[in-house]
């Protein structure tokens, strides 16, 4: 079965500070991995995408992960953060294309001036 | 249509009564999903469907809930005699199925409370 934890229900950090929001997976097989962002009373928009290509992948809005099998890790890092990035983050696993996505229970990232 | 579209986008309804929550998905996007959010129990899979049907719908919590699609669109998602439980933002997605995983494009959500 596959399932995703998220280290960290919240994280805060310092404008201009590194982002480090942390994702373990467990599956049996090589996964499909998603980081989405969550803005308050807004839907899930997808920030980058795993999909056995490059371990490392670059998203929208400055972000990457790496997939480190040998870790069962997806952590996502930003170099510097902004305050806009204040969200709440979740990490999800799937493992075939038409399949439902197994979610984390979510990173709420602050954002300090 | 350009995004996936839910409505409505906010509703309260009375303990008991039945509600229907519509979703619109990115024309043609094949795989349409249902999930729930709450404070309790994060993200929650409710259903999915792959055309009109439903190979999946191991997420629904009761027999309470149903869903529908027709046309290969717009799918309907029915909740009978409400309880207050029942509260969470409902979110609806969809995805192109033959491509590599490109993940789901979310709705906005459905906000319901049951009072």
């Amino acid at each position: 079965a596959q399932s995703v934890t998220q280290l960290g229900s919240h994280v805060s950090v310092s404008e201009g500070a590194l982002v480090l929001l942390r994702c373990n997976y467990s599956s049996s097989v090589p996964p499909y991995l998603f980081w989405y962002v969550q803005y308050p009373n807004q839907g899930l928009q997808l920030l980058l995408k795993y999909t056995s290509a490059a371990t490392l992948v670059k998203g929208i809005n400055g972000f990457e992960a790496e997939f480190k099998k040998s870790e069962t890790s997806f952590h996502l890092t930003k170099p510097s953060a902004h305050m806009s990035d204040a969200a709440e983050y979740f990490c999800a696993v799937t493992l075939n294309q038409g399949g439902k996505l197994i979610f984390g229970q979510g990173t709420e990232l602050s954002v300090k001036p | 249509g350009a995004g996936v579209s839910q409505s409505p986008s906010n509703k309260v309804t009375e303990k008991g009564k039945d509600v229907e929550l519509r979703c619109d998905p990115i024309s043609g996007h094949t795989a349409l999903y249902w999930y729930r959010q709450s404070l309790g129990q994060g993200l929650e899979f409710l259903i999915y469907f792959q055309g009109n049907s439903a190979p999946d719908k191991s997420g629904l919590p009761s027999d309470r809930f149903s869903a529908e699609r027709t046309g290969g669109s717009v799918s309907t998602l029915t909740i009978q005699r409400t309880q207050q439980e029942d509260s969470a933002v409902y979110l609806c997605a969809s995805s192109s199925l033959w491509d590599i995983p490109q993940g789901h494009t979310f709705g906005s959500g459905t906000r319901l409370t049951v009072v």
